[in-house]
Formats: C-alpha cells, sequence, structure tokens
C-alpha cells in the first residue's frame, strides 16, 4: 500500500525561527494538503496544493508540491507560540481514493 | 473555509451501552464523509467512508456491526459505537468533502472530534 513518510516526528525551537517539515510519498499524488491539529480538536485544513510545482503561501506558512509528485514540503516563517501543535501531511493519489496520512510533526515553541 | 460540526465533543459512557456520533456539514453538502480514529500522540487511522443513500465502506480490520455507520442526507452521517467497551475508547473525528464545488471539492474538512470514554 502507499506509505507516507513525514518527518521530523518532533521540533522544538525558539520564538522567531523558521521551521521547516516535508513529506515523501512511495506513490505519485495528485494532491497534497497540510493540516494543523491542537490538542483535543479536529486537522484545520492550512494549504492545500493540487499541480507539481505548485508554491502556495498562507500567510506565514508556505508550502510547496514536489516536482516529483512525491513530496511537499511546509516551512513556517518566524514562528510565534500559537503555532504549536501536530502538522499533518496528506495525500491523495486520484479523486475518488481517501486520503493517506503523515504521522505527524509535533511542533513546540520556546518563548 | 467549510464548517463540518460534530457532537458530542465528549463522551463517558458504561461498558456495554451504545454511543452515537453525529457529524454534519452546515454550509455545503457531502455525498461522502470519512470517520476516523485518533489514538494518542499517533495520526488519523481512516475507519469508513460513509456514502450517502448507501452502505458505507470499511477499512480492513473494522468490524461493521460495531461501528455502524448511518449517511441519510448530504449533510449529515451518524457513527454509532455499539456496545462500547474500554477498548473502544478514543477519539473519532469525521471530515466531510464539498461534493459539489469544484474549487475545494479536493479538500477534507474535520470535525472537531468527540473523545469517548468507556468505563
Amino acid at each position: 500500500g502507499q506509505q507516507l513518510n513525514q518527518s521530523p516526528q518532533s521540533m522544538f525551537i525558539q520564538e522567531g525561527e523558521d521551521v521547516s517539515m516535508n513529506c515523501t510519498s512511495s506513490s505519485i499524488f495528485n494532491t497534497w494538503l497540510w493540516y494543523k491539529q491542537d490538542p483535543g480538536e479536529g486537522p484545520v485544513l492550512l494549504i492545500a496544493l493540487y499541480k507539481a510545482g505548485e508554491l502556495t503561501s498562507n500567510g506565514r506558512l508556505t508550502a510547496q508540491f514536489g516536482i516529483t509528485r512525491k513530496d511537499s514540503f511546509l516551512n513556517i516563517s518566524a514562528s510565534i507560540p500559537s503555532d504549536v501543535g501536530i502538522y499533518f501531511c496528506a495525500g491523495r493519489w486520484s479523486g475518488n481514493t481517501p486520503l493517506v496520512f503523515g504521522k505527524g510533526t509535533r511542533l513546540s515553541v520556546i518563548a | 473555509g467549510a464548517v463540518v460540526s460534530q457532537h458530542p465533543s465528549r463522551v463517558i459512557c458504561k461498558s456495554g451501552t451504545s454511543v452515537k456520533i453525529e457529524c454534519r456539514s452546515l454550509d455545503f453538502q457531502a455525498t461522502t464523509m470519512f470517520w476516523y480514529r485518533q489514538f494518542p500522540k499517533k495520526s488519523l487511522m481512516l475507519m469508513a467512508t460513509s456514502n450517502e443513500g448507501s452502505k458505507a465502506t470499511y477499512e480492513q480490520g473494522v468490524e461493521k456491526d460495531k461501528f455502524l455507520i448511518n449517511h441519510a442526507s448530504l449533510t449529515l452521517s451518524t457513527l454509532t459505537v455499539t456496545s462500547a467497551h474500554p477498548e473502544d475508547s478514543s477519539f473519532y473525528i469525521c471530515s466531510a468533502r464539498d461534493s459539489f464545488r469544484v474549487d475545494r471539492g479536493e479538500k477534507l474538512f474535520f470535525g472537531s472530534g468527540t473523545q469517548l470514554s468507556v468505563l
């Protein structure tokens, strides 16, 4: 089956630092999505990517759909305490298949 | 973004009882909704795909008779955990896709989750 590797598993950073996390897939994906989950809440969609090479920003967040269609990264610039949470990548290789989720990156921001 | 409402947010029940969780898409219609289960510090595990007007599709290893899914309308899906036991305690999350808008059809929107604790 499809496998999605997300790294790093966890990060501890100082407030103001930039953050980068990525996901790689064993299969080609047509869609990449990035979510953030706060404790006790459902994931919230941050960025959606639909085309290889696509680079999309949402405020301090930037994500890219890899050229090979097997990877994606998410960058957070100038981190702030409210960035704390778990970030999940998710991908889909066709419109009718379920999303596959990465295992998440747990971000901690030290003020 | 689209809003998915999930209730209850937390439920504590006795072993052997059944618990129903509701998932509603508030500002869009969804022919398909998804139910996930999440263990502490783990990723989301897809349990089943709920299809409006037809039977749900269950992932391998998920008991159909244990986790009853009903998707009676384009805005409501329910998950009933029947004869719940302590091992069913978990965080359950529903999600939905806007079936009728091309610009967000690929995006999956999640409810806020239900923390089930079975005593």
